[in-house]
């Protein structure tokens, strides 16, 4: 069964930083991109980022480009994002979510992380 | 930058009924095409069609999506107590690689 499960969400202060994982499962996780989708309360769903299988190719939405880092790592199954210089409005809930190629939908999500930055 | 749109807001339906929701990009692109996500409160959406009209495994075959350029349409045939939900569509193979549309919500009438 595919599985992927988030976590590193929390309370953050403004300015902060933090780790998102995520963990896949039930599937050759090499063989497909990994993309995190957020959503804040209330509102719609926001592309985030995307990493190929290999981890050799990223794309980032202009909202995090420069903040914002994913990574790898195939021998482990686990993705990770790296979250720098936080404000509220990254405040969300962020879904990690699998795609067959950096460019196709995504056939399965996670179940969420909620991400609150606040002082 | 692509701006994706969809219509209505929200629609208010009984059961049995037919649903229509509308998706529109700002301007057309070649090689982009179109998903439509399923999303009920405290879930993660679910992928009902790629492709423009290709339904995900095991979406029933009520659910149907059609169009090309900038126009994109879901089509529910009849409502199910459990469709009524949040509906997503998703722009994509373009540049950024994915783009959300805000979303129609489908409410009990």
């Amino acid at each position: 069964e595919v599985q992927l499960l988030e976590s590193g969400g929390g309370l953050i202060q403004p300015g902060g930083s933090l780790r998102l994982s995520c963990a896949a499962s039930g599937f050759t996780s090499s063989s497909y991109a990994l993309s995190w989708v957020r959503q804040a309360p209330g509102k719609g769903l926001e592309w985030v980022a995307v990493i190929s299988g290999s981890g050799g190719v990223t794309f980032y939405a202009n909202s995090v480009k420069g903040r914002f880092t994913l990574s790898r790592d195939n021998s482990k199954n686990m993705m990770y994002m790296e979250m720098n210089s936080l404000t509220a409005e990254d405040t969300a809930t962020y879904f990690c979510a699998r795609g067959a190629t950096t460019v196709d939908p995504f056939d399965y999500w996670g179940q969420g992380t909620l991400v609150t930055v606040s002082s | 930058e692509i701006v994706v749109t969809q219509s209505p807001g929200t629609l208010s339906l009984s059961p049995g009924e037919r649903a229509t929701l509308s998706c529109r990009a700002s301007q057309s692109a070649r090689y982009i095409l179109v998903a439509w996500y399923q999303q009920k409160p405290g879930q993660a959406p679910r992928l009902l069609i790629q492709d423009g009209s290709t339904r995900a495994t095991g979406i029933p075959d009520r659910f149907s999506g059609s169009g090309s350029g900038t126009d994109f349409t879901l089509t529910i045939s009849r409502l199910e107590p459990e469709d009524f939900a949040i509906y997503y569509c998703q722009q994509y193979g373009g540049s950024p690689p994915f783009i959300f549309g805000p979303g129609t919500k489908v409410e009990l009438k």
